[in-house]
């Protein structure tokens, strides 16, 4: 299968943590997408980095890529309970047409 | 406001029924896309649409089809071969080079067989 993996597959934190989650791929790649899908609600993109970035920012993400190992990591800092939602890696396989996801990570952030 | 709408949000199909999914954008976007997700499981595609009147099958095709008669509009019907309908559908679209920007996605439609 040429799906990503995501890891943990379900993390439950406190407000103010930090939350890191961690993706593994199969193939090469030339970006790697971050998206978040709220219960019953459509993915929303969050982050994009390309394959010659190693490391990318925006507000409370940060997300880091290690092509040699084919993973990525996305750390949300300061965590809130509106956080709260699952987290999908996702990234193109066999052409651009092809945006392959994971199984998700399931954050819990608690009041 | 641009983006993509999905209706209707949950519907509801009889065995031997075929159901269509409505799926419109205002993005201007040229490629259209069709996901299945089942509890606790990532995406899997369905079809895609990189130009009206054009269309290619993704990894899960067999049971469904679609139409491209409009570069806004891309409706999924779940057909009475698909043996396992009930699921998450999400609609996506990209501008041409979706390589290089992230998809956007409706808010879904929860298909249930009863």
């Amino acid at each position: 299968s040429q799906q990503g993996e995501e890891d943990p597959q379900a993390l439950s934190i406190q407000e103010g943590e930090n939350a890191t989650m961690n993706c593994s791929y199969k193939t090469s790649i030339n970006n790697l997408q971050w998206y978040r899908q709220n219960s019953g609600r459509g993915l929303v993109h969050l982050i994009l980095i390309r394959s010659n970035e190693r490391e990318k920012h925006s507000g409370r993400l940060r997300v880091t890529l290690d092509t040699s190992k084919k993973s990525s990591s996305l750390l949300i800092t300061a965590s809130r309970a509106a956080d709260t939602a699952s987290y999908f890696c996702s990234y193109f396989s066999g052409g651009y047409n092809k945006l392959i996801f994971g199984a998700g990570t399931r954050l819990a952030v608690h009041p | 406001d641009g983006g993509i709408t999905q209706s209707p949000k949950y519907l509801f199909r009889k065995e031997g029924q075929n159901v269509t999914l409505s799926c419109e954008q205002n993005l201007n976007h040229d490629a259209m896309y069709w996901y299945r997700q089942d509890p606790g499981q990532g995406l899997r595609l369905i079809y895609y649409s990189q130009i009206v009147n054009d269309f290619q099958k993704g990894d899960i095709a067999e049971g469904y089809s679609v139409s491209r008669e409009k570069k806004e509009s891309f409706p999924l019907t779940v057909t009475s071969a698909q043996k396992n309908p009930t699921a998450f559908y999400l609609c996506a679209s990209s501008p041409l080079q979706g390589d290089y920007y992230g998809y956007t996605f409706g808010s879904g439609t929860r298909l249930t067989v009863v």
